[in-house]
């Protein structure tokens, strides 16, 4: 059973570049499948910030493309997500999840989340 | 950008009836590319439905999916105390994800 979980520092300070990481086990993300974002503003809905597949090509919001990259490591069964030039809107709670985005369009397994919170 | 909208924003009821949620899309999508999600307080959402009608693993028969084009229904035919919670719809359109704004689905 694939589990996913996210790592990453929860204060950030306004304009720095976060950096976040995703965890998986149960699962080769070598072995297929896309591997995403989407961030959770406090109270609010969900927002898909970007998703790489396993052969490493990339697609983001074009809301949030200027600033978010999204890359694999695959020694480490792992996705992180980078993003520049926070502000206090970029407060959220980031979830990764597994993403299917052929034929069928879904996250079928996503990790708990973790709150980064931007401030100074 | 395709834009969901979600109906109701809150809809209270009691343990046993039936919960019947909207998602409309401000065009016509594929039924492939839509899915509903439940989220409960504090947790990360769960797949409960896929294309459209198709159940999650491990998703109980009292979840159904139904719609096409613009118009997209979950349908809950039994309310069980779990199932006290935020529904979410998501479309994909080449090459985003959306999200509906949700419906909490709260006891009455």
């Amino acid at each position: 059973q694939v589990q996913l979980q996210e790592s990453g520092p929860g204060l950030v300070k306004p304009s720095e570049t976060m950096s976040l990481t995703c965890t998986v086990s149960g699962y080769s993300i070598s072995s297929g499948y896309y591997w995403g974002w989407i961030r959770q503003p406090p109270g609010k809905g969900l927002e898909w910030i970007g998703s790489i597949y396993y052969r490493g090509g990339t697609d983001y919001n074009p809301s949030l493309k200027s600033r978010v990259s999204i890359s694999l490591d695959m020694s480490k069964n792992q996705f992180s997500l980078k993003q520049s030039s926070v502000t206090a809107a970029d407060t959220a709670v980031y979830y990764c999840a597994r993403v299917r985005a052929s034929l069928y369009y879904y996250m079928d397994a996503w990790g708990k989340g973790t709150t980064v919170t931007v401030s100074s | 950008e395709i834009v969901l909208t979600q109906s109701p924003g809150t809809l209270s009821l009691s343990p046993g009836e039936r919960a019947t949620l909207s998602c409309r899309a401000s065009q016509s999508v594929s039924s492939m590319s839509l899915a509903w999600y439940q989220q409960k307080a504090g947790q990360a959402p769960r797949l409960l439905i896929y294309a459209a009608s198709s159940r999650a693993t491990g998703i109980p028969d009292r979840f159904s999916g139904s719609g096409s084009g613009t118009d997209f229904t979950l349908t809950i035919s039994r309310l069980e105390p779990e199932d006290f919670a935020v529904y979410y719809c998501q479309q994909y359109g080449s090459p985003l994800f959306t999200f509906g704004p949700g419906t909490k689905v709260d006891i009455k």
